[in-house]
């Protein structure tokens, strides 16, 4: 099992720029989940999903999309990127009813 | 209610010494409390969970202790490590839901 992947590592935009973050799990979990995580200000739960065609609102969810057309792929999506989504971003995924998740190696974006 | 509120921010011990990272969280119905280890440049990985229904957890050297009354949870590291050096998070979530985290604590341990 490769876990959960994340694609790319880094990334830098320019303000106003989109793009998209890709997270894979090979798994088979129902739940995956979006996080970012800044310096003092923990992991913040950006948006999740309990399943393929149902997705929900986290914390932070202004400016970002996701879709779940699939159990494998949950993929975020920045329309229009600002400077203040500069962030270290993390996709994770578990089973549904049980708590231990398994996170991704990161993405680390910069928007200038 | 929704918050899990986490302390220190920072922590700095000598080797073979015991940090303790406290947590407390408001909603009742949460009934995971788990606890991850980040490394630097790393995701963050599950150390120890605990559930409420018992007030202590033990994993090699590390220990959750679990307050229901009180709402609180602490991790004690026994005899740390420098390789214990890392970013620790506590957690709660209630069945089916969420997880949501605390701030995290950086812990340094001095060899």
């Amino acid at each position: 099992n490769a876990g959960v992947t994340q694609t790319p590592k880094f990334q830098v935009l320019k303000t106003g720029q989109s793009m998209t973050l890709q997270c894979a799990q090979d798994m088979n979990h129902e739940y995956m989940s979006w996080y970012r995580q800044d310096p003092g200000m923990g992991l913040r739960l950006i948006h999740y999903s309990v399943g393929a065609g149902i997705t929900d609102q986290g914390e932070v969810p202004n400016g970002y999309n996701v879709s779940r057309s699939t159990t494998e792929d949950f993929p975020l999506r920045l329309l229009s990127a600002a400077p203040s989504q500069t962030s270290v971003y993390f996709c994770a995924s578990r089973l549904l009813g049980q708590g231990e998740q398994y996170f991704g190696p990161g993405t680390r974006l910069t928007v200038t | 209610q929704q918050q899990v509120k986490q302390s220190p921010q920072s922590l700095i011990v000598q080797k073979g010494g015991i940090p303790i990272i406290n947590c407390a969280y408001e909603n009742t119905a949460f009934d995971y409390f788990p606890w991850y280890q980040q490394f630097p440049g790393k995701g963050p990985a599950l150390l120890i969970a605990i559930r409420p229904d018992v007030s202590e957890k033990k994993e090699g050297r590390f220990t959750i202790s679990f307050n229901k009354s009180a709402k609180q949870f602490s991790l004690h590291i026994m005899d740390s490590q420098p390789g214990d050096s890392a970013t620790y998070f506590c957690a709660a979530s209630a069945r089916h839901d969420k997880i949501i985290f605390g701030k995290g604590t950086r812990l340094h341990i001095l060899p």
